[in-house]
């Protein structure tokens, strides 16, 4: 079945570096956008950032601009975000999920937590 | 950036109350407006896209409507399983999220 698998997360301290994974099965994944979207009991959620299904398109929230890297690799089904320089403010949940703009973002990883604290 | 304003943040109704929830956009989206449920400790669930479409496999309780800058979303006859927090998301120019309503069950 159609499934996002995300990993990586953990506790990392600030100005320090962390890259998320997402694998994903059951569908033609280079036919799709993909996008990381964060959730924070304070600031609820937030979209971080979205790659085309070639990888030539690539959009980021300001926030996170200079910091996160997204690419992927169509070869091995996966989906990247390098986060650089760290913040406490960037700690979130991280869920991988596939965008289709008009159609919704149609299909969710379980997340992956980051903790970014001293 | 596209903000979007959910209302009201949070309510409380019986089994087979009629629910309505409301989002409305800071400027004209058309209808690149999605819903979606989140249970507590799962990922969201797509409900309904481009405003008023039903995701396949979600129940036909579920509707909603609008387009420009005022939405809706109605649930005709609450169930147990409803229970959760909803949010609008926009998907005109970038992507950017409501900030929820939490339906708690009576």
């Amino acid at each position: 079945q159609v499934q996002l698998v995300e990993s990586g997360g953990g506790l990392v301290k600030p100005g320090g570096s962390l890259r998320l994974s997402c694998a994903a099965s059951g569908f033609t994944f280079s036919d799709y956008y993909m996008t990381w979207i964060r959730q924070t009991p304070g600031k609820g959620l937030e979209w971080v950032s979205y790659m085309s299904g070639s990888g030539t398109t690539v959009y980021y929230r300001d926030s996170v601009k200079g910091r996160f890297t997204i690419s992927r690799d169509n070869a091995k089904n996966s989906l990247y975000l390098q986060m650089n320089s760290l913040r406490a403010g960037d700690t979130a949940v991280y869920y991988c999920a596939r965008e289709t703009r008009y159609y919704g973002t149609d299909v969710w990883g379980q997340g992956t937590t980051v903790t970014v604290s001293s | 950036d596209i903000q979007m304003t959910q209302s009201p943040p949070s309510l409380s109704a019986s089994v087979g109350d009629r629910v309505t929830i409301t989002c409305r956009a800071s400027q004209n989206i058309n209808s690149y407006l999605n819903w979606y449920q989140q249970i507590p400790g799962k990922a969201p669930k797509l409900l309904i896209y481009a405003a008023s479409s039903l995701q396949s496999g979600v129940p036909s309780r579920f509707s909603g409507s609008g387009s420009g800058t005022d939405f809706t979303l109605t649930i005709t006859s609450l169930q147990p399983a409803d229970f959760g927090t909803y949010y609008c998301q926009q998907s005109y120019n970038s992507i950017t999220f409501g900030g929820g309503t939490k339906v708690e069950i009576k």
